[in-house]
């Protein structure tokens, strides 16, 4: 099981980003799959699930509206779009397999600054 | 939103010794309580999942136990290789919380 992220990156505040994770080494199609993000110093903070499908999605209150999580299981890849980025949007962005987070990528790094 | 609290917030122990992690829920989440370790600049892994399950490839000296809104992680026989810091999370209720994370140094 391999997941990969990328799309990170320097953004300026209100700009936008797409983060990309490239899975392989399982039948992606057969699992949901949720992004976790880190702030510099900080925990971890769980912002969104998408299920195998794609046709149940939720999200952290502190990104919803802001952010789109999707899949394109033809692709063996999961996205995240994000919007009108803030300065407390910066952090490293992870993505992992099931809701419990079996396994993880390496992490992509998005910092938010003028 | 369900508030996990882990304590202590860091310990330092020696090589060899029992260590215990406490993460207490602000209600009820059954067993729906996972134990991630993150290395420093590594991504988090699993450890344990509903609430005492190992996950393969995790050393027999990580045990989780707990039910309801009280849980423990022991490691037993620490050894070198577990400096990190240690999470716990729920998945019982949206949003999917974690605890602040209890570092573990060697001492």
């Amino acid at each position: 099981v391999q997941l990969v992220e990328s799309g990170g990156g320097l953004v300026q505040p209100g700009g936008s980003l797409r983060l990309s994770c490239a899975a392989s080494g399982f039948t992606f199609s057969s699992y949901s799959m949720i992004w976790v993000r880190q702030a510099p110093g900080k925990g971890l903070e769980w912002i969104s699930y998408i299920n195998r499908s794609g046709s149940t999605i939720y999200y952290a209150d502190s990104v919803k509206g802001r952010f789109t999580i999707s899949r394109d299981n033809a692709k063996d890849s999961l996205y995240l779009q994000i919007d009108s980025l803030r300065d407390e949007d910066t952090a490293v962005y992870y993505c992992a397999r099931e809701r419990w987070g079996d396994y993880w990528g390496q992490g992509t790094q998005v910092t938010v600054s003028s | 939103d369900i508030q996990m609290t882990q304590s202590p917030s860091s310990l330092s122990a020696s090589v060899g010794d029992r260590v215990t992690i406490t993460c207490r829920a602000s209600q009820s989440i059954s067993s729906y309580l996972n134990w991630f370790q993150q290395k420093p600049g590594k991504a988090p892994k699993v450890l344990i999942y509903a609430a005492s399950s190992l996950q393969s490839g995790v050393p027999s000296r990580f045990s989780g136990s707990g039910s309801g809104t009280d849980f423990t992680l022991t490691i037993n026989s620490l050894q070198p290789e577990d400096l990190a810091t240690y999470y716990c999370q729920q998945i019982f209720t949206l949003p999917w919380t974690f605890g602040q994370g209890t570092k573990v140094e060697i001492k």
